[in-house]
Parts: C-alpha cells; sequence; structure tokens
C-alpha cells in the first residue's frame, strides 16, 4: 500500500517559469519528508527536507511547503533551469524508520 | 571524498542463477540499505542494516540476501528465486538508523535477466 503518493508522473515547465511539485501522504505518524532528485542511471541525491514541526524550509530556488491538515507537501523551483529536468521523488519517514518513497515526478525544463 | 560505490554498473545474469551486489561506503555510517527501482513504480525497501551483523527484511524481500559482516560493506544476493529481478537496485546509507537526516546513495546497478 503506497504510503507517499506523488500523483503527477510527469510536469513540463518553461524555464525561468515556478516549477511546482505535489506530493500526498496518507500516514499521519510520519514526521520528517524529503525531497530527492534523480538523473537517468545514477541514485538519488537529497534536495531538501522538512520537519513535520514546520510548515515551509527555503534553499536557495527550493522551498518545501508542508499542510499537514492535509497531508499534503509540495516542492517549489524558482525560477526552473533546465538543469532541473530530472526525476524528483518525495520521501517520508516516521522517526527516522527507513524512507517511504512516491513513485516521482519525471519534471522538463524546456528553453 | 566519501560517498558509496556501488560494482558493478550494469550485471546481467541467466535465469536460475545468483548473483551478488556489491556496495561499500567510507562514510562511516551505521546503517545501510537496498532499494530497487521499476518503471513507473517508486523505490523499494528491500533489507536494511542498522549495525553491524545485524539485517531485517524490508517490504520486497524475498528472493534476496543479504549480509553485514563489516561496516563499510553490505552486499546484496538476488537468487533464483527472485522471480522478476530485472531492475535498478540503488544502495544507501545513513549515518544512524533512527536519525532524520538524508540518505546518501550509491549509482545504482541495473541487474537485466537474459
Amino acid at each position: 500500500d503506497q504510503q507517499v503518493k506523488q500523483n503527477s508522473p510527469s510536469l513540463s515547465v518553461q524555464e525561468g517559469r515556478i516549477s511546482i511539485l505535489n506530493c500526498d501522504y496518507t500516514n499521519s505518524m510520519f514526521d520528517y519528508f524529503l525531497w530527492y532528485k534523480k538523473y537517468p542511471a545514477e541514485g538519488p541525491t537529497f534536495l531538501i527536507s522538512i520537519s513535520s514541526i514546520k510548515d515551509k524550509n527555503e534553499d536557495g530556488r527550493f522551498t518545501v511547503f508542508l499542510n499537514k491538515s492535509a497531508k499534503h507537501l509540495s516542492l517549489h523551483i524558482v525560477p526552473s533551469q533546465p538543469g532541473d529536468s530530472a526525476v524528483y521523488f518525495c520521501a517520508a519517514t516516521v522517526s527516522g524508520y527507513a524512507l517511504n518513497f512516491g513513485k516521482g515526478t519525471s519534471l522538463l525544463v524546456t528553453p | 571524498d566519501g560517498g558509496i560505490t556501488q560494482s558493478p554498473k550494469y550485471l546481467f545474469r541467466k535465469e536460475g542463477q545468483n548473483v551478488t551486489l556489491s556496495c561499500e561506503q567510507n562514510l562511516n555510517h551505521d546503517a545501510m540499505y537496498w532499494y530497487r527501482q521499476d518503471p513507473g513504480q517508486g523505490l523499494r525497501l528491500i533489507y536494511y542494516s542498522q549495525i553491524v551483523n545485524d539485517f531485517q527484511k524490508g517490504d520486497i524481500a524475498e528472493g534476496y540476501s543479504v549480509s553485514r559482516e563489516k561496516k563499510e560493506s553490505f552486499p546484496l544476493t538476488v537468487t533464483s528465486a527472485q522471480k522478476n529481478p530485472t531492475a535498478f537496485y540503488l544502495c544507501a546509507s545513513t549515518q544512524f538508523f533512527q536519525v532524520n537526516t538524508e540518505a546518501f546513495f550509491g549509482q545504482g546497478t541495473r541487474l537485466t535477466v537474459v
């Protein structure tokens, strides 16, 4: 049973615009959320995270928003760049137990 | 430079054969993990190890085995009992098992059954 869901398999955005990637979860015990970026044939790399006690975390062009009541989080990339084209995985954990991943959203940033 | 090394990058296996995927880390991390990725799927946990000489089954452990004799090494064996082994395998580590921090991933091994 998928506890972390990314319902959009793909997203296409123009360079310079905002990319918004969404993630929903079902387990209310999740207390830490992470986003990973993955290029083809490579391992995922950590992008940004947020604790359940916060509702926003920002790092440069990347901002993650958490809405606990809706069990929803989103990753905003502003401005989007062609090098951001990759698959983005949302992940969640309960007290540091091994990560639960979503299926990923493939982002394509076009010039 | 610290990191996780997986080898080989590509691996071909004949039906009925066991194969072992290597995962080595020099990050001095206690916990290590094996994930499997299939097209259109998220990463699914196969096995994890919290500490040396300890390992636990993840969500899809059937047909796989692991060992953790050294802190640095967490090899995964795909046995002939695994009915659909063709996939992309990722090894990861975290400093400790129960810590809210990011996992570091290897570059992956693509296993194909021929």
